[in-house]
């Protein structure tokens, strides 16, 4: 069964960083692109960034890009996000979402893990 | 980037009734359209890839179509359990952009 844990979220000051994480299991991981989409309270979702199969290409939406580094631990099946400088406005649910493996639709997502940025 | 707009931003029918969620992008996306499905607390579920190729597990009463710009998902006959927010979202170019959602209800 193919499962995505997300953990690491959590109230941090404006300014401050975070890391999260994304386990994953049940499939087999250096075989799929990985993305995070967030959801801020009450609003649609959005694409943060998404990652190559071996690491090597990283796509990220502009609003996050120089603050924001997705990676990843093929050994380990894990999926990261590095957040600094981090805004009011990044107040979100994150999800972790795995790409099909032909591509173009995410096909599993965890269930998200809540990042609150607020003094 | 790529601007999805959906319509309507609400839909509100009966059991029974067929519903027909529209979204439109700015330029051509080909078929990179994709369809979630999300319900209150839940993260979203994948519909349609490809704007018309049914994921594993989607009931029959799904269907997409479209090309180019303008695509179309639609409920053949509701059911109580179709109550939530859906959205399209395109992976023809980066960044990858989603529409802002349609809220279907069921009466």
């Amino acid at each position: 069964e193919v499962q995505l844990v997300e953990s690491g979220g959590g109230l941090v000051l404006p300014g401050g960083s975070l890391r999260l994480s994304c386990a994953a299991s049940g499939f087999t991981f250096n075989s799929h692109w990985m993305s995070w989409v967030r959801q801020a309270p009450g609003k649609g979702l959005e694409w943060v960034a998404s990652i190559k199969q071996d690491g090597s290409g990283q796509y990220y939406v502009d609003s996050v890009k120089g603050r924001f580094t997705i990676s990843r631990d093929n050994a380990k099946n894990s999926l990261f996000l590095q957040m600094t400088s981090l805004r009011a406005e990044d107040t979100a649910i994150y999800y972790c979402a795995r790409d099909r493996l032909q591509g173009r639709a995410d096909d599993y997502w965890g269930q998200g893990t809540l990042v609150t940025v607020s003094a | 980037e790529i601007v999805l707009t959906q319509s309507p931003a609400t839909l509100s029918s009966s059991p029974g009734e067929r519903a027909t969620l529209s979204c439109r992008a700015s330029q051509s996306v080909s078929s990179h359209l994709v369809w979630y499905q999300q319900k209150p607390g839940q993260a979203p579920r994948l519909l349609i890839y490809g704007a018309s190729n049914g994921a594993t597990g989607t009931p029959a009463r799904f269907s997409g179509s479209g090309s180019g710009s303008d695509f179309t998902l639609t409920i053949s006959s509701l059911e109580p359990e179709d109550s939530a927010v859906y959205y399209c979202q395109q992976r023809c170019d980066w960044p990858i952009t989603f529409g802002q959602g349609t809220r279907l209800e069921i009466k």
